[in-house]
């Protein structure tokens, strides 16, 4: 059991460059989660999705796109890379209706240039 | 959801218990307090969650006091891999989707 598997785990961008962070979970959980995380800060929402066909701005969603692909995959797409955008990003999922027992992936450490 | 206040860090001797506070004195009777830690870089990890009474699971036990104004996180026996980052969070169960975690305690275990 896997659990959260992120990919890549790092990644260099120049600014303006796209790219797109992959995440997977093998838990059969309904939600899944996109935040970050910036240097000695707490995380913040990028993006969730409470379901298989159904994505909802977090705190921070501006400048990101989100997919959810199926029940495992769910997906976020950084269109034109800035250095604000520069953070370790995390995924998670959790059960319908436990929005507050995640669990979470590795982590993606991103810079942008 | 109401707001907690964590002290930044904490000390702890290696082997003994670590007792984590946190103030939640706007907390709502519907509203559960939850535990996570971050152990250096990697994803938070959920510890345990409580309304009203104590609970204790294999990592950790939560006192919630009477007036549920504050809680305590306590680790009993602190090994080295507990240095953490330790989040407090008051959430109404089963409300979905904006789980916010804020500065939290950083635990460093001492030997």
């Amino acid at each position: 059991n896997a659990g959260v598997t992120q990919t890549p785990k790092f990644q260099v961008l120049k600014t303006g460059q796209s790219m797109t962070l992959q995440c997977a979970q093998d838990m059969n959980h309904n939600s899944m989660y996109w935040y970050r995380q910036d240097p000695g800060m707490g995380l913040r929402l990028i993006y969730y999705s409470a379901s298989e066909g159904t994505t909802d701005k977090g705190e921070v969603p501006n400048g990101y796109n989100v997919s959810r692909l199926n029940k495992r995959e769910f997906s976020l797409r950084l269109e034109s890379a800035a250095p604000s955008q520069t953070s370790v990003y995390f995924c998670a999922s959790s059960e319908t209706g436990e929005g507050e027992k995640l669990f979470f992936g590795s982590g993606t450490q991103l810079s942008v240039l | 959801d109401a707001k907690t206040t964590q002290p930044p860090s904490m000390d702890c001797a290696e082997g003994r218990a670590a007792n984590l506070p946190c103030n939640h004195s706007t907390i709502s009777g519907n509203e559960y307090v939850y535990w996570y830690r971050q152990i250096h870089s990697q994803g938070p990890q959920y510890i345990i969650h409580g309304l009203k009474n104590n609970e204790t699971n294999e990592m950790a036990s939560l006192i919630i006091t009477e007036d549920r104004k504050s809680s305590t996180l306590i680790l009993p026996h602190a090994t080295l891999r507990d240095t953490a980052v330790y989040y407090c969070i008051v959430r109404v169960d089963n409300a979905g989707n904006m789980l916010t975690f804020g500065g939290g305690t950083r635990l460093m275990v001492k030997p």
